[in-house]
């Protein structure tokens, strides 16, 4: 079983809401990160925390908003999203950014945009 | 050009078959290299980092070839529980990772 926890599994939210996805690793790894995944489609890299820093942001629109808290938890706030954004998004954390490190993937949560 | 480049299949094997996956990676100062699989509305696994020596993992078997700039993965005696999708990931700099697009393995019985 992965030690990444993602919760909620399953979103489903209208364009006007506003949710938030949640992360959480007690593997005590300093960064962490979101992915988003399109069906039939590899991950995309959305941000990177390292050591609680936004280091990372690929032009994502401003309608998703990172949060890091603290070292074990991540959020991913959504607002305003179009069904475009319907996906499978994933958190995944490492003992940090040294290329060596393994990457580890919570399960993921499903959302749907209606 | 892509970062990685990766046959998306599907590969349709029988069980026992050997079957061996390519990837190719456009980025010569790439630092790390992985094989994740992805079961069916799953996240992504590790399945194994891939070393220039190469490195065996039971039926499993990745290689990295530097001057060619690519990575494979063989699979021996496929079994069913091997179908999948099977992802190389490439890492260049602070863990910028690059995935494939996944080679889906069906193998059938």
């Amino acid at each position: 079983d992965t030690e990444v926890t993602q919760t909620p599994k399953h979103l489903v939210m209208g364009m006007t809401n506003k949710k938030s996805l949640k992360c959480e690793q007690h593997m005590g790894h300093r960064a962490m990160y979101w992915y988003k995944q399109k069906a039939k489609k590899p991950p995309e890299l959305m941000f990177v925390y390292s050591y609680e820093k936004l280091s990372i942001n690929e032009s994502v629109p401003s309608r998703f908003s990172p949060e890091c808290p603290n070292s074990s938890l991540l959020n991913l706030h959504l607002h305003a999203l179009q069904p475009e954004d319907s996906a499978l998004y994933l958190c995944a954390s490492s003992q940090d950014q040294g290329f060596r490190n393994t990457i580890y993937f919570g399960e993921g949560s499903w959302l749907t945009v209606v | 050009r892509k970062e990685v480049e990766q046959d998306p299949g599907p590969f349709n094997v029988p069980e026992g078959a050997t079957v061996a996956f390519n990837c190719t990676y456009s980025n010569s100062a790439s630092q790390s290299f992985f094989w994740y699989r992805q079961d069916c509305r799953k996240e992504p696994k590790l399945l194994m980092s891939v070393y220039s020596s190469g490195n065996e993992d039971g039926r499993f078997t990745a290689q990295l070839n530097r001057a060619s700039q690519y990575i494979s993965l063989l699979i021996r005696d496929s079994k069913l529980s091997d179908s999948a999708t099977y992802l190389c990931v490439v890492v260049t700099g602070a863990n910028n990772l690059f995935f494939g697009t996944g080679t889906r393995l069906t193998v059938i019985p």
